[in-house]
């Protein structure tokens, strides 16, 4: 069966650090991979998507950037990282247009 | 863009009663249409998909409806339990752009005993 991890659960960091999140899939190959951030109150917003390696669509512009280096996996990075760049991320995959399946998320707190 | 709309933002209701949730939109017709449900602090769980050639479909006590005219589709949970105490997202799919979801902001359903 299919799993999905992301890593760290919780990340607390300051105002100007850097970011990277981690994503990986087991049990299939050549997912479509999504990013996407859930601020409090507000609904899922796609940041990145991916069809294969190297492959990264950006659906907004922000302050973040993706990267796919294996077929299974997703990072998702920043140089420097805002307040306005807290809330929970949740990386999904999928095989066809349809169906998502969502990772278990991190939580960043920027102070 | 795509406009999402769940009506309500939380809905309670007693254990036993049938629960109804609506996620209506805005312009171009979705390919698609999927509920979702997330536990506070977790990813969100697929749960069903309907397409626009379908009225309705049933899984369980869980039942989706898809009016394409009115532009809304309805949830259903019958026979509720304080277990389906959850946020339910509803999702749009234009079927032709790599499994590009548009989310609305879900409806908080709390089931009392």
């Amino acid at each position: 069966s299919q799993t999905i991890h992301q890593w760290p659960a919780t990340l607390v960091q300051p105002v100007g650090s850097p970011l990277s999140l981690e994503c990986t899939v087991e049990g299939t190959s050549n997912p479509n991979l999504y990013w996407y951030r859930q601020a409090a109150g507000r609904g899922l917003q796609l940041l990145f998507y991916s069809v294969g390696i190297g492959q990264i669509s950006s659906e907004v512009p922000q302050n973040l950037s993706a990267s796919r280096p294996q077929d299974r996996q997703f990072i998702l990075s920043s140089k420097k990282l805002l307040l306005s760049d807290s809330g929970f991320y949740l990386c999904a995959w999928g095989l066809s247009e349809e169906t998502q399946y969502f990772g278990p998320g991190t939580r960043l707190l920027v102070l | 863009s795509q406009k999402i709309e769940q009506n309500s933002e939380a809905l309670n209701i007693q254990e036993g009663k049938t629960a109804t949730l609506t996620c209506n939109y805005t312009n171009y017709s979705p390919a698609y249409l999927q509920w979702y449900r997330q536990d506070p602090g977790r990813g969100p769980v697929f749960l069903l998909l309907i397409r626009e050639n379908e009225k309705e479909k049933r899984k369980e006590r869980l039942k989706v409806t898809f009016d394409t005219t009115l532009k809304q589709s309805l949830f259903h949970i019958t026979a509720s339990q304080p277990a389906d105490s959850a946020t339910y997202l509803c999702a749009l799919g234009r079927g032709s752009t790599l499994g590009r979801l548009y989310f609305g902001r879900g409806t908080q359903l709390t089931v009392w005993p």
